[in-house]
Parts: structure tokens; sequence; C-alpha cells
């Protein structure tokens, strides 16, 4: 039950977009379309972003959006705003444990 | 409103046991799968385990198996994980959780902490 691979941190001015990898292998986010992002602030419990790699639950920002390619999901973050600063985590459907694995994590920073 | 609210959590010798319980509101409890999930203190999130609707299926990460049990009483709207020979390594945030679908959550509980230190 390995963690997905995520960049520690990623930083971005306001207004740019920011780009989050999530590589993980065949028996997880390269097998299945079921892919998933977190949003984390501090002392607060996780809200999700995106599922089935590219869908957005109701009242999530149309400025969030989420792909795959291969081994490795992406979260984008267009128009980067202040409140988007968080750590972000994926989770993933794995063939190799019967429960899903999150990524390692990565700490998004507004300039 | 969909509510999952924890408690149970504490400050727990090594070796020692404890219980966490979670009252969900708001929503069929009985339709989803639920989950338990953790995030020590500075470190990112990890699956602890998870429960069939009916409670007929359940699955733990292995640091767990053999000490941590999950259930569930659909007539009371609660979700429990029973924590025995805790080990400091199991110091964390504990989140109840709702599964939608493999792996993923929609709503979550606000935490409770469980610190296992002598």
């Amino acid at each position: 039950q390995s963690a997905l691979t995520q960049p520690a941190s990623v930083s971005g001015s306001p207004g740019q977009s920011i780009t989050i990898s999530c590589t993980g292998t065949s028996s997880d986010v390269g097998g299945y379309n079921y892919v998933s992002w977190y949003q984390q602030h501090p002392g607060k419990a996780p809200k999700l972003m995106i599922y089935d790699v590219s869908n957005r639950p109701s009242g999530v920002s149309n400025r969030f959006s989420g792909s795959k390619s291969g081994n490795t999901a992406s979260l984008t973050i267009s128009g980067l705003q202040a409140e988007d600063e968080a750590d972000y985590y994926c989770s993933s459907y794995t063939s190799s444990s019967t429960l899903a694995v999150f990524g390692t994590g990565t700490k998004v920073t507004v300039l | 409103e969909v509510q999952l609210v924890e408690s149970g959590g504490g400050l727990v010798q090594p070796g020692g046991s404890l219980r966490l319980s979670c009252a969900a509101s708001g929503f069929t409890f009985s339709s989803y799968w639920m989950s338990w999930v953790r995030q020590a203190p500075g470190k990112g999130l990890e699956w602890v385990a998870n429960i069939k609707q009916d409670g007929s299926e359940k699955y733990y990460v292995d640091s767990v198996k053999g000490r941590f049990t999950i259930s569930r009483d659909n007539a009371k709207n609660s979700l429990y994980l029973q924590m025995n020979s805790l080990r400091a390594e199991d110091t964390a945030v504990y989140y109840c959780a709702r599964e939608v679908e493999a792996g993923v959550v929609d709503y979550w509980g606000q935490g409770t902490l469980v610190t296992v230190s002598s």
C-alpha cells in the first residue's frame, strides 16, 4: 500500500495557473479512472475537489480541473487565489489493496 | 445537511484501548460505505478501514490488522472504531468519512485526536 507520489510543494502568483502531479502505477492511477483530489486547509477536514479523474462536485469552483495521462494524474488550479493556499492530496482506487491509496500531499503556496 | 460527528479520542498509554464513535445525520446512513481515515501530526492522509453498508465486508490497512475493528449500527446511524494494543505510531487525528465510491469521500467529520503516549 505505497502512497502515490506528489511534489512536496508548488507555488504561484495570484492569477496564475499551477499543476500538481500525482504519479502511481498501472495498478492504481494508470489502470482505473478512479482518481480523486482533496483540498485541506490547516486544522480542517479535507474537502473533495475532483473525483473520477476530472469531475467536479457541486459547489467546487471551475478553476479546478483534473486530468490523467498514463500513470500520472494532474490537478490544475487556474486563476490562483489566496484562498487556494492549502495542502492537496490525490487518491486512487488500487487493485493492490482492499483500500484506496492517498498521495503524499502537496503544499500550495500563493506568492 | 450531512453531518458526521466523531467522539472518543484522547490520551492513552501504549498498549491501551480506545473506542471511537461517529454519529451520522442528514442522509440514509445504511446506504453508504463508511471509512476511518487518519492523519498523523504534520503528515499525510491514510485510509485506516472501511465497512460495507450492511457490515458484511470490512477492510483494514496492514498496520492495524488484528488490532483495530470497524463496525456500524445502522439503527443508530453510527460508525465505530475499536482500537486495541495502541502504539505511538497510531497517534493521529481520526476522521469519519462517507464514501460515495471506492476511494472517494464526499463528506468528512471534523476529526478526533488520538494520542498514544506514556
